[in-house]
């Protein structure tokens, strides 16, 4: 089915582990972004990407990485985790002109142990 | 910087109309846009202003003054279905730089 995904959709890991979360739509969309979700927070942005090959960050990008080689994928790597980090991270689409409307994936809900 | 400010939280009863505000702070503002989200679930897109004004998608309406910076949601005949959260959320900057600041959300519990 068209859309987008994220896998996992739940996971544990511990402290110091490097992680990564998959995310990928079908709708060719130009735009992609990664926001975590915590209490109290709404959703802050952590890396967004214009394009294939043009990444750049949101309000919350440290201990984290991402790529962007092909347009319908944009994987989130946490290098070395950290307790902090527990969090449940949406990726999110739009297209070019319009990214006021972006469409969300499931979700991916992280423990840090 | 960017700030928006919005309750967190709202009850009304099944039936009714609640209004959701949204105040914001921000150096480039191109837009508001509002996004629900049941418990457990992806927010979902329901509206954005770009210019001034009421803009109406059935029960629900946006409306928006730039001059004020302010923004609200309005939703009519309040059904248990819309006990969600709804965060407001600040489309800014231009080119490449297309980015949406959302709000920490507000709670909305619908009462029978």
């Amino acid at each position: 089915d068209a859309g987008i995904t994220q896998s996992p959709r739940y996971k544990i890991t511990e402290t110091g582990r490097q992680v990564t979360l998959m995310c990928h739509q079908t709708w060719s969309h130009s735009y992609m972004f990664w926001y975590r979700q915590d209490l109290g927070h709404g959703l802050r942005l952590i890396y967004y990407s214009a394009a294939a090959d043009i990444t750049d960050k949101g309000e919350v990008p440290d201990g984290y990485v991402v790529s962007r080689s092909k347009t319908e994928n944009f994987p989130l790597t946490l290098e070395s985790a950290t307790r902090s980090q527990t969090s449940v991270y949406f990726c999110a689409s739009s297209e070019g002109t319009s990214s006021y409307e972006q469409y969300f994936g499931p979700g991916t809900r992280l423990t840090v142990t | 910087g960017q700030s928006l400010e919005q309750p967190s939280e709202v009850t009304a009863v099944e039936g009714a109309i609640v209004q959701i505000n949204c105040t914001y702070q921000t150096s480039g503002f191109y837009g508001l846009s509002w996004y629900q989200q049941h418990d457990g679930g992806a927010p979902t897109f329901l509206s954005y202003n770009a210019l001034d004004g009421l803009e109406e998608t059935g029960r629900f309406s946006s409306f928006l003054s730039r001059s004020d910076s302010y923004g609200y949601l309005l939703l009519q005949e309040l059904q248990m279905k819309d006990s969600a959260s709804y965060f407001c959320a600040v489309r800014e900057g231009s080119g490449s730089a297309r980015q949406l600041t959302f709000g920490s959300g507000t709670q909305l519990t619908v009462l029978p």
